[in-house]
C-alpha cells in the first residue's frame, strides 16, 4: 500500500525567503510522485511531477522538488516565494490506479 | 492542454432534494475520470473511480447508492448526491486521467461547493 505524510501542517515564511515543504512517502510498487497546489476555493493545479529519470523536478511558479529514494522523500523547494504563493500543498504517490494524498501542508507568505 | 471543468461551481439546495455535478475533459479524452470529496483544511478523499461505460468502483465507507457516478462519454462523469442532506455539505472535486498520453497523470476541476441547508 502506499501512502504520504507531509511533515509540517503550516509554513509561515517571509516574502522573498527559501521555503521547502516536506513530504515523505512510501510505496510498494513503482513511484510515480506529485505536487499539487490549491488556492482557496479551487480545484488543485499540478506543480510538478516525478515518473522517472532525473531526481531533481523542475515544476511551474518557479518550485522544483528532489526525488530521494534512499530517504522515501519528495520534498518541495523554492529559492525566493512571493505573497501569491500563499496557498495549500498537497504531495501524492500514485498507488494501484488511484492517487493517495498527504494531508496538506497550508503556506503562508507574510511580508 | 488537460483542463477540466465542473459545473456548477456552487449550489445551493434544500435537504432532501438531488444535486448533480458535472466534470467535464475540455480538450482530452478521459477513460478515467475520480471523483475526491474535501472537508474544510483537510486533505482530498477519494470516493470513487469511473471508467467510461462501465460502473464506477465506490471507496470503502461511500455509499454508491446515494452518490451515483455516471461516465457516459470519454469526456463527461457525473455525480449525483440523492436526498442530500447537511452533512453532505462539502467541496466535491472531480479529475481525470488523460487517455492517450501520460496516463500517471490526474488532471483536476476547479471544485463545486455544495451547501445543503
Amino acid at each position: 500500500a502506499q501512502s504520504v505524510t507531509q511533515l509540517d501542517s503550516q509554513v509561515p515564511v517571509f516574502e522573498e525567503a527559501p521555503v521547502e515543504l516536506r513530504c515523505n512517502y512510501s510505496s510498494s510498487v513503482s513511484v510515480y510522485l506529485f505536487w499539487y497546489v490549491q488556492y482557496p476555493n479551487q480545484g488543485l493545479q499540478l506543480l510538478l511531477k516525478y515518473l522517472s529519470g532525473s531526481t531533481l523536478v523542475k515544476g511551474i511558479n518557479g518550485f522544483e522538488a528532489e526525488f530521494n529514494k534512499s530517504q522515501t522523500s519528495f520534498h518541495l523547494r523554492k529559492p525566493s516565494v512571493h505573497i501569491s504563493d500563499t496557498a495549500e500543498y498537497f504531495c501524492a504517490v500514485r498507488g494501484a490506479q488511484k492517487l493517495v494524498f498527504g494531508q496538506g501542508t497550508r503556506l503562508t507568505i507574510n511580508p | 492542454g488537460a483542463v477540466v471543468s465542473q459545473h456548477p461551481s456552487r449550489v445551493i439546495c434544500k435537504s432532501g432534494t438531488s444535486v448533480k455535478i458535472e466534470c467535464r475533459s475540455l480538450d482530452f479524452q478521459a477513460t478515467t475520470m475520480f471523483w475526491y470529496r474535501q472537508f474544510p483544511k483537510q486533505s482530498l478523499m477519494l470516493m470513487a473511480t469511473s471508467n467510461e461505460g462501465s460502473k464506477a468502483t465506490y471507496e470503502q465507507g461511500v455509499e454508491k447508492d446515494k452518490f451515483l457516478i455516471n461516465h457516459a462519454s470519454l469526456t463527461l462523469s457525473t455525480l449525483t448526491v440523492t436526498s442530500a442532506h447537511p452533512e453532505d455539505s462539502s467541496f466535491y472535486i472531480c479529475s481525470a486521467r488523460v487517455a492517450d498520453r501520460d496516463q500517471e497523470t490526474q488532471y483536476f476541476g476547479p471544485g463545486t461547493r455544495l451547501l445543503v441547508l
